[in-house]
């Protein structure tokens, strides 16, 4: 099945200053690559995606890129903003299911 | 308004009695999945539907099981619940997962077994 690894586990940032997390895939066979982005309590809620036939795509501070050929795919946020504060999960999409990464905790210093 | 419906939200059980959390979805969605998520481990898929009476397993199945008689209601259950499924659980829907479309959370179940 598919396997999807994510870095790092934590980032701290300065406000301001740019975030970016990683992720790379096993399966040659996902097609859709979205980012939840999870406040604490909450439910994770869906920030981006990117779809395989598309390199990079961006709305607003953030924006995703996409690699098919490595198998990777990054998330880039800019002018962090304390309200960027949360965990970020990955994730790589075959016909049946979408797998995780084990997410990222970003924190965001005034 | 369009939303993912977990019950309960908070739930502490004793090993071995049975329990189901159920979800609803007000979407019209053919796909709902369930997920448990536990720290450092991302969220990790239990069981999916594509469709009604079509479920299968996901990647930790052992000790779950799901019905989806009707195409709003996916309950997870547990028949004999151990200490191991403590966890935080969310139910998801989207539209047809074939499509690649916004999968959406329910706000989380936070399970305790003792």
């Amino acid at each position: 099945g598919e396997n999807v690894e994510q870095h790092p586990s934590t980032l701290s940032v300065q406000e301001g200053d740019s975030a970016v997390i990683k992720c790379t895939y096993s399966d040659s066979a996902s097609n859709y690559f979205p980012w939840y982005k999870q406040e604490l309590g909450k439910r994770p809620q869906l920030i981006i995606d990117i779809r395989s036939n598309v390199g990079e795509k961006k709305d607003q501070r953030i924006a995703v890129t996409l690699n098919k050929t490595a198998k990777h795919f990054s998330l880039h946020i800019t002018e962090t903003q304390p309200e960027d504060s949360a965990v970020y999960f990955c994730a790589a999409s075959t016909w049946r299911a979408l797998t995780f990464g084990s997410g990222t905790r970003l924190q965001v210093q005034p | 308004e369009a939303q993912v419906t977990q019950n309960p939200r908070y739930l502490i059980t004793v090993t071995g009695k049975k329990l189901t959390v159920t979800c609803s979805q007000n979407m019209n969605h053919e796909y709902m999945s369930w997920y448990r998520q536990d720290p450092g481990l991302g969220l990790r898929q239990i069981y999916y539907s594509m469709n009604v009476e079509v479920t299968d397993k996901g990647d930790v199945p052992e000790g779950y099981k799901v019905s989806r008689k009707e195409k709003r209601n996916f309950p997870l259950i547990l028949e004999s619940p151990s200490p191991n499924q403590t966890s935080l659980y969310f139910c998801a829907s989207s539209l047809r997962h074939t499509e690649n479309t916004e999968a959406f959370f329910g706000q989380g179940t936070r399970l305790t077994v003792v």
